[in-house]
């Protein structure tokens, strides 16, 4: 069935580190791929998104690129922030019933 | 900018009370859905909709039911609480077409004793 895996969190950086989230998926067809955050006592917030192979998905500094052949839309930041502690979602958005497969959510820590 | 408003940020109810969460948006979006978020199981759709008087269950529809008479409402209603429906309830809205993103609202955080 479909699903989208994330790596287990949490995830404790230094601020000015540099961040990578990985995200694989399991979707038939051309499923669109997200990043939501989620800061606490929050809503999800879309972060950015792809829609098909090899597109890149940027917002904040953050990055992600859409690879079909590895199934893959890892995150990824030059420079955390603590601001950027929250909880991050990727997320597959199906094109044929247009329900999102959601992953379990990676938390992310930047300590000063 | 779309914005999805929940009608309470924090609830508190007793075993066996009828509650409802009510969820608007502001975008004219056909689709809108609700999902519940637990710790160690992630987000999990309960109901959804595609347009007014229209309903789909999702992944978890039982001890849950909707109602959508307005475009912009969308409603989820517990008929009899329990305390395992205790949780982060999530509204969400869509509009058409396949790559359109899901807009979240703020969430409620339901507690049932």
């Amino acid at each position: 069935g479909n699903s989208v895996t994330q790596m287990e969190g949490p995830v404790t950086l230094s601020e000015e580190a540099f961040l990578t989230i990985n995200c694989t998926y399991t979707a038939t067809g051309y499923p669109s791929l997200f990043w939501y955050v989620q800061y606490p006592g929050e809503g999800l917030q879309l972060l950015l998104k792809a829609t098909k192979a090899d597109d890149k998905g940027s917002n904040k500094g953050f990055e992600a690129t859409y690879r079909k052949e590895t199934t893959s839309f890892h995150l990824e930041k030059g420079s955390v922030q603590v601001s950027d502690s929250a909880v991050y979602f990727c997320i597959a958005g199906s094109s044929n019933t247009g329900k999102l497969i959601f992953g379990q959510g990676t938390t992310l820590q930047v300590k000063p | 900018d779309v914005k999805v408003t929940q009608s309470s940020r924090y609830l508190v109810k007793r075993t066996g009370e009828k509650v409802f969460l009510e969820c608007v948006q502001d975008m004219d979006h056909e689709n809108m859905f609700w999902y519940r978020q637990d710790p160690g199981l992630g987000l999990r759709l309960i109901y959804f909709s595609y347009d007014v008087k229209m309903k789909e269950k999702g992944d978890i529809p039982e001890g849950y039911s909707v109602s959508r008479e307005k475009k912009e409402r969308f409603s989820l209603i517990l008929e009899s609480a329990s305390t395992n429906q205790t949780s982060m309830y999530l509204c969400a809205s869509r509009g058409p077409g396949p790559y359109n993103e899901q807009f979240f609202g703020p969430g409620t955080r339901l507690t049932v004793l």
